[in-house]
């Protein structure tokens, strides 16, 4: 059974400083996603890597994946106030189509 | 804007009342998906529709329903809903082109609805 893992759980951070949430998933796969979640709110697509050393940025976040180490990071830079929410993982098994399995999101908190 | 659109936005039932949430999307995609995300959990899939094939997944409760009247609606149905079923209720939409064959597609998820169980 395809299991994910999100680390850490939480993280407060200061303003300006980086950081690196980590994505590990137990069976092979070559498709995973990136999600944000605002409080009462529903899942925002951040980013979709389809490869192994695949590499993605937005603004002050980026997403690796390393299908050999089954590892995905999420690194922010200069972190502000508007990253706070929580950031969930996703992968999809290689013997299933489309179900995703979710990593146990880890909730941002940015302060001054 | 191609969008996936859920209503209500917050439901609010009586333990054991029936309940029915809806889903509905513009972007003409084959598969539909029922998430079920509690508090400061992940979101967890109950069931999706490829196409018109309904697929469950091995531990959603009996009491948990869906219809799939046409490409564009799916409809969630909870038959008694207990205090334990109060969460968010999130809906789906992908294109997968190629039954058993990976999508290149990502999923789109609607706005969620809130349901509370009194």
């Amino acid at each position: 059974e395809l299991k994910v893992e999100q680390n850490p759980l939480f993280l407060s951070m200061q303003e300006g400083k980086n950081y690196t949430i980590y994505c590990n998933y137990s069976t092979t796969s070559d498709r995973l996603y990136w999600y944000r979640q605002d409080p009462g709110k529903s899942l925002e697509s951040l980013f979709v890597l389809l490869s192994n050393g695949a590499v993605k940025q937005e603004g002050r976040l980026m997403a690796s994946l390393d299908t050999k180490a089954r590892l995905s990071t999420l690194h922010i830079t200069a972190a502000v106030h508007d990253l706070s929410a929580t950031y969930f993982c996703a992968v999809v098994g290689s013997y299933n189509t489309d179900k995703l399995i979710f990593g146990t999101g880890t909730r941002l908190q940015v302060f001054p | 804007d191609a969008m996936v659109i859920q209503n209500p936005r917050y439901q609010v039932t009586q333990f054991g009342k029936p309940v029915t949430l809806s889903c509905s999307q513009t972007l003409n995609h084959n598969v539909m998906y029922w998430y079920q995300q509690k508090s400061s959990q992940a979101p967890k899939l109950l069931f999706h529709y490829y196409d018109k094939d309904f697929n469950n997944e091995a531990d959603t409760p009996d009491n948990f329903q869906s219809r799939r009247p046409n490409t564009s609606f799916c409809f969630l149905d909870i038959r008694s809903p207990g205090l334990g079923d109060a969460a968010m209720y999130l809906c789906a939409t992908s294109k997968n082109p190629a039954r058993g064959r990976k999508s290149s597609y990502e999923q789109y998820f609607g706005p969620g609805t809130r349901l509370t169980v009194t």
